[in-house]
């Protein structure tokens, strides 16, 4: 299996643009989790799936933050308007039931 | 809110030396507690694991050991080796759904 895939693996874009982050989970997993990475904060959950349906978003900022799961292979992570204080790295994570989480690679995202 | 802290940004070890990293936690509903490697440009790895029912678990030349009543847990590597420089996560969780991650330390070992 590849792994927990995420696109891009690099975006920078300007202040109050869309911006859309893109994640395949491992195959046959059925929990997925969005997670920001930043140098004041580590490690943050923003929302987790479990079975494709959105069990906790407490973790998500604001409204400007938003997250889907049509299917059990594609989630996705959309900032619109994106702020310069969103930059951070983004990671996705996948597990099956309540077993260790695999994570992606990140996708570092820069908004000035 | 930081449920689990890490309050070493950073630890340095002589290579062959014992490296600890130390993680204190708030919330005592937490009942699963692990630890996370990361390299530069890589996503965090599983690196080992202990339930609350357990003080200790090992795994080679990791180990982990927790405290529930000082909700404190600290991971073990002896000897510790260049190879093991990364950054080192503490994460816990109830019934490992809804994860908490500390803010991590960089271990380097020196050789």
């Amino acid at each position: 299996d590849a792994g927990v895939i995420q696109s891009p693996r690099h975006e920078v874009t300007e202040m109050g643009q869309e911006v859309t982050l893109r994640c395949k989970p491992i195959s046959g997993h059925n929990s997925l989790f969005w997670y920001r990475q930043t140098m004041m904060r580590g490690l943050e959950l923003l929302i987790y799936f479990n079975n494709n349906v959105p069990i906790d978003d407490s973790g998500m900022p604001e409204d400007r933050f938003s997250a889907k799961m049509p299917n059990a292979s594609f989630s996705t992570l959309k900032i619109q308007p994106s702020e310069p204080r969103d930059s951070a790295v983004y990671f996705c994570a996948s597990s099956f039931g309540h077993n260790e989480q695999y994570f992606g690679p990140g996708t570092r995202l820069t908004v000035t | 809110d930081q449920q689990v802290k890490q309050n070493s940004p950073s630890l340095s070890v002589q290579e062959g030396r014992i490296s600890i990293l130390n993680c204190d936690y708030t919330n005592s509903m937490f009942d699963y507690f692990l630890w996370y490697k990361k390299y530069p440009a890589e996503g965090p790895t599983f690196l080992i694991s202990i339930s609350s029912i357990k003080d200790k678990n090992e795994d080679g030349r990791f180990t982990v050991f927790l405290n529930k009543s000082a909700k404190h847990l600290s991971l073990h590597i002896v000897p510790s080796q260049p190879g093991d420089s990364a950054v080192y996560f503490c994460a816990a969780s109830v019934d490992n759904n809804d994860m908490r991650f500390g803010a991590g330390t960089r271990l380097t070992v020196k050789p």
